[in-house]
C-alpha cells in the first residue's frame, strides 16, 4: 500500500495560517475517523498534536486544527511561529493488511 | 512520566542480524500495543509492527515480514523488534511507540529512536 500524499513542504511567515493536506483513498483516510498528525524535529522523538481528525491532545496549542473532508484530511496552523518548523505526517489505518498508513511527510518551513 | 527508550540499533552486514529493544516505564505495559516504526535517511515515516498488549496478536508491514519478529517481555517491560536477513534499504533510526488502540494510526508516546545502519 502507498503512503498517504502529502504536499512536500508548506512555508508561511509569522502570524500567518497554513495548510497542510494529507490525501489518501476510501479504503484508508475517506474510511473511517481515525486520522492523527505528527510533528518531527530533527534528532528528536516524533509528537502527536492531532488525533481522531480533529482531537487535540492535552499540552499541544490550540494553533493546530484537523479536519477531514472524503478522502483529504487537513491540519490548520493558525499563527505560526518560528518554532512550528517542523516536519508534520499524517497517519491512519492502513486497510487490510497494514495496521497503520503514514503520510509522505510535509516540511514546514516559517519565513 | 511515560518513557520509552530503545536500544541496540548499530552496524549490521547485509544478511545480518540486529535485535532492537525498547525499556518502556512509567504505564501498565501489559495494557497497551506496541509498535515500531522507522526513518530512513531522508525519508518520511514508515509503520514496520505492531504487538497487542497481551502479546497475541502480531502485524507487519509488507518490509518486514518473513524477516522481523515483534514481541514483548513483561517481566523487562521491553519491547523487542528481531531483525534477520537485513538489508540496505532497512538502514533506518527505529522508533517505538505506544499505541494506545492497536493501530489507527495513533500513537501518542514515542522514544527517541535507535539507528540501525546495513552496510
Amino acid at each position: 500500500q502507498s503512503a498517504l500524499t502529502q504536499p512536500a513542504s508548506v512555508s508561511g511567515s509569522p502570524g500567518q495560517s497554513i495548510t497542510v493536506s494529507c490525501t489518501g483513498t476510501y479504503s484508508d483516510v475517506g474510511a473511517f475517523h481515525y486520522v492523527s498528525w505528527y510533528q518531527h524535529r530533527p534528532g528528536k522523538a516524533p509528537k502527536v498534536i492531532i488525533y481522531d481528525v480533529r482531537e487535540r491532545p492535552s499540552g499541544v496549542s490550540p494553533r493546530f486544527s484537523g479536519s477531514k473532508s472524503g478522502n483529504t484530511a487537513s491540519l490548520t496552523i493558525s499563527g505560526l511561529q518560528a518554532e512550528d518548523e517542523a516536519d508534520y505526517y499524517c497517519c491512519s489505518y492502513g486497510g487490510t493488511g497494514t495496521l497503520s498508513i503514514f503520510g509522505t511527510g510535509t516540511r514546514v518551513t516559517v519565513l | 512520566d511515560v518513557q520509552l527508550v530503545e536500544s541496540g540499533g548499530g552496524l549490521a552486514q547485509p544478511g545480518g542480524s540486529l535485535r532492537l529493544s525498547c525499556a518502556a516505564s512509567g504505564f501498565t505495559f501489559a495494557h497497551f500495543a506496541m509498535t515500531w516504526v522507522r526513518q530512513a535517511p531522508g525519508k518520511g515515516l514508515e509503520w514496520v509492527s505492531t504487538i497487542s498488549g497481551d502479546g497475541d496478536k502480531t502485524f507487519y508491514a509488507g518490509s518486514a515480514k518473513g524477516r522481523f519478529s515483534i514481541s514483548r517481555d513483561y517481566s523487562m517491560n521491553t519491547l523487542i523488534l528481531q531483525m534477520n536477513n537485513l538489508r540496505a534499504e532497512d538502514t533506518a533510526v527505529y522508533y517505538c511507540a505506544r499505541d494506545p488502540r492497536l493501530g489507527w494510526g495513533y500513537f501518542d508516546n514515542w522514544g527517541q529512536g535507535t539507528l540501525v545502519t546495513v552496510s
